[in-house]
């Protein structure tokens, strides 16, 4: 079937809007993550989502980010009141539990203006 | 903190030529990936090896790890210009948390045709 999908491709906002990023895993993946990378940088884990299991959100930056997944399918990562270095791509992969290997979408690109 | 983290940050090389990328990590893992992205998107999974194995392939990938000394290389052999791309190694947490995965900041690989 399909890859794992995110919406939107590009965001541009201001400073201190809220902007909401979406994320399609793949169907029966039940492990999803969302990772944040600065311009010509690694990848910096935000959040780990498995099943019904309490998600892992040690890598969240800051009380302005937030994620949920509903229905353990699709996920939304919120950032509230945004700051300039939120300016980032925002990517988002899906693993089947019994499997290390990470899919990704092709990520977001926040721009904050 | 993060685990994973490559040498050299960037590397030129000729088409035809080998392409060595070195990850060092800190703590004891339970696997080791390797990821390439291309134009600072998605990533994709190249190979995986096991803390109990010395040595992969895949194709021309070849790679390698020595677990006394934390580190793991990526070897290209007979490279060509569609292998210029950012390659990225990832580590699970810990021995105990392998649902957790950190990356490096990554090797920025340039074969020239």
């Amino acid at each position: 079937g399909a890859g794992v999908s995110q919406s939107p491709s590009n965001k541009v906002t201001e400073k201190g809007k809220d902007v909401e990023l979406r994320c399609d895993p793949i169907s029966g993946h039940t492990a999803l993550y969302w990772y944040r990378q600065s311009l010509g940088q690694g990848l910096e884990f935000l959040i780990y989502f498995q099943g019904n299991s309490a998600p892992d959100k040690s890598g969240l930056p800051s009380d302005r980010f937030s994620a949920e997944r509903t229905g353990g399918s699709v996920s939304t990562l919120t950032i509230q009141r945004t700051q300039q270095e939120d300016s980032a791509v925002y990517l988002c992969a899906s693993r089947y539990v019994s499997y290390n290997e990470q899919f990704f979408g092709p990520g977001t690109r926040l721009t904050v203006l | 903190s993060q685990q994973g983290e490559e040498d050299p940050q960037a590397l030129s090389i000729q088409e035809g030529e080998n392409a060595t990328m070195n990850c060092s990590y800190k703590t004891s893992i339970n696997n080791l990936q390797w990821y390439r992205q291309n134009s600072g998107r998605g990533l994709v999974h190249l190979i995986l090896i096991r803390s109990n194995e010395r040595e992969k392939h895949s194709g021309r990938l070849r790679v390698t790890l020595d677990t006394s000394k934390k580190s793991s290389s990526l070897l290209i052999t007979a490279s060509r210009a569609a292998d210029t791309a950012s390659y990225f190694c990832a580590t699970d947490a810990s021995l105990y948390n392998f649902n957790k995965f950190y990356f490096g900041s990554g090797t920025k690989l340039n074969v020239k045709p």
